[in-house]
């Protein structure tokens, strides 16, 4: 089947611009997280997204960054005025139901790169 | 808080040769223990995961991992690697009543022929 898909895979922009990446979950998982991963490093946590609760949004980095996602399909983190601390690529993962003991399931990643 | 540990950032090894990634992790509750594989250019693939029951746990690809409790530690082998193993390798944690993975810093496996 199916798995967790991101676009667009590569993302150039310039200082200040906004961005918007995009994430497909899996069908029928009603958990989804986003990472961001800086080269040479591990997964930072972002937000996570659990069916209609209010999403934990305790890793995002800065006020420049927020994330939606309309019931349990498509979601979408955004960046606003971009730094050049901000490239690295975002991953972005689903599990069924958002339990510890659940694997997360990941996508390819978006490469952002802020000139 | 949890933290997870990964003591080498790059494992060199020769083909057929066997391999073991070092991961020890702190927290104050119960967790759960995985690992996950990143190929270039790719998202993260589940290798195999510590929930319960044997300490002693397999996974993908012959690898396996062992949780030492009272080491903290849940060290990742291979006993013989191939060139297709190279990768990088993440350690994870999540405590069990939570929701969230903390990473490793990740360890880089270069096989060598």
């Amino acid at each position: 089947g199916a798995g967790v898909s991101q676009s667009p895979s590569n993302k150039v922009t310039e200082k200040g611009k906004d961005v918007e990446l995009r994430c497909d979950p899996i069908s029928g998982h009603t958990a989804l997280y986003w990472y961001r991963q800086r080269l040479g490093q591990g997964l930072e946590f972002l937000i996570y997204f659990q069916g209609n609760s209010a999403p934990d949004k305790s890793g995002l980095p800065s006020d420049r960054f927020s994330a939606e996602r309309t019931g349990e399909s498509v979601s979408t983190l955004t960046i606003q005025r971009t730094q050049q601390e901000d490239s690295a690529v975002y991953l972005c993962a689903s599990s069924l139901e958002g339990y510890s003991n659940q694997p997360q399931h990941f996508g390819d990643g978006t490469r952002l790169s802020i000139l | 808080a949890q933290s997870v540990t990964q003591l080498d950032s790059q494992v060199p090894v020769f083909e057929e040769a066997p391999v073991e990634l070092r991961c020890n992790y702190s927290s104050s509750v119960s967790v759960y223990l995985f690992w996950y594989v990143q190929y270039p250019n790719q998202g993260l693939q589940l290798l195999l995961k510590y929930l319960s029951g044997s300490t002693l746990v397999k996974g993908i690809n012959g690898f396996e991992a062992e949780f030492n409790k009272s080491q903290t530690s849940f060290h990742l082998r291979k006993p013989s690697v191939h060139i297709s193993d190279t990768a990088e390798y993440f350690c994870a944690v999540s405590e069990a009543a939570g929701n969230k993975l903390t990473f490793g810093g990740g360890t880089r496996v270069l096989v060598k022929p």
